[in-house]
């Protein structure tokens, strides 16, 4: 079974750090961009970062640059997040996902979140 | 960077009718735009990658349709399990961006 596992939320004081894991099964984890996504409470969607298959590239969003870095160990199958300075407003659920990779006219590209995990709750409070 | 917005942010519709929710793009995006379907108190489900191409498993009455600014996805005949709320995703460019989503109802 196609399977992300996230861990490592919890409470922790604005200032701080966590590092979030993910641990995926079911499938070649080395082959896929991995994301993580996470999702304020009531709140909608929002993407945070992506990696490469091999970790070469890393994108962030603007919010979290400098503060988080995400990262993978492929031999584990294992995708990472790790938050520092974290701020009240990085309260959130936090899922990891896998990129859809497709192909098209010859040419293929990557999009989309088919897989998601459960997520793992981060709260930022004093 | 570019801004994805739903519209409209809530509706409310029969069982049968035909429920369309638009997306539109800041910025052209060709056709790298997906949406995702999120039941209450579950994980977002991909409904739809590149515009228009159907996720595995997904209902044929779900389709997708639009390119560069203006999106649309339409339930052809709503379900009472289509209750969710519907987010698109643009994938052009980093940040990934998700617009706000829309609330679908059974009226």
């Amino acid at each position: 079974e196609v399977q992300l596992v996230e861990s490592g939320g919890g409470l922790v004081q604005p200032g701080g750090s966590l590092r979030l894991s993910c641990a995926a099964s079911g499938f070649t984890f080395s082959s896929y961009w991995m994301s993580w996504v996470r999702q304020a409470p009531g709140k909608g969607l929002e993407w945070v970062a992506n990696i490469k298959q091999d970790g070469s590239e890393k994108y962030y969003v603007d919010s979290v640059k400098g503060r988080f870095t995400i990262s993978r160990d492929n031999a584990k199958n294992s995708l990472y997040l790790q938050m520092n300075s974290l701020r009240a407003e990085d309260t959130a659920v936090y899922h990891c996902a896998r990129v859809v990779g497709y192909c098209s006219g010859g040419r293929c590209y990557v999009g989309g979140f088919d897989i998601w995990g459960q997520g793992t709750m981060v709260t930022v409070s004093s | 960077d570019i801004q994805m917005t739903q519209s409209p942010s809530s509706l409310s519709a029969s069982v049968g009718d035909r429920v369309t929710i638009t997306c539109r793009a800041s910025q052209g995006i060709s056709n790298y735009l997906a949406w995702y379907q999120q039941k209450p108190g579950k994980v977002p489900k991909l409904l739809i990658y590149a515009a228009s191409t159907l996720q595995s498993g997904v209902p044929s009455r779900f389709s997708g349709s639009g390119s560069g600014t203006d999106f649309t996805l339409t339930i052809s005949s709503l379900q009472a399990e289509d209750v969710a709320t519907y987010y698109c995703q643009k994938y052009n460019s980093a940040p990934w961006t998700f617009g706000q989503g829309t609330k679908v109802e059974i009226k």
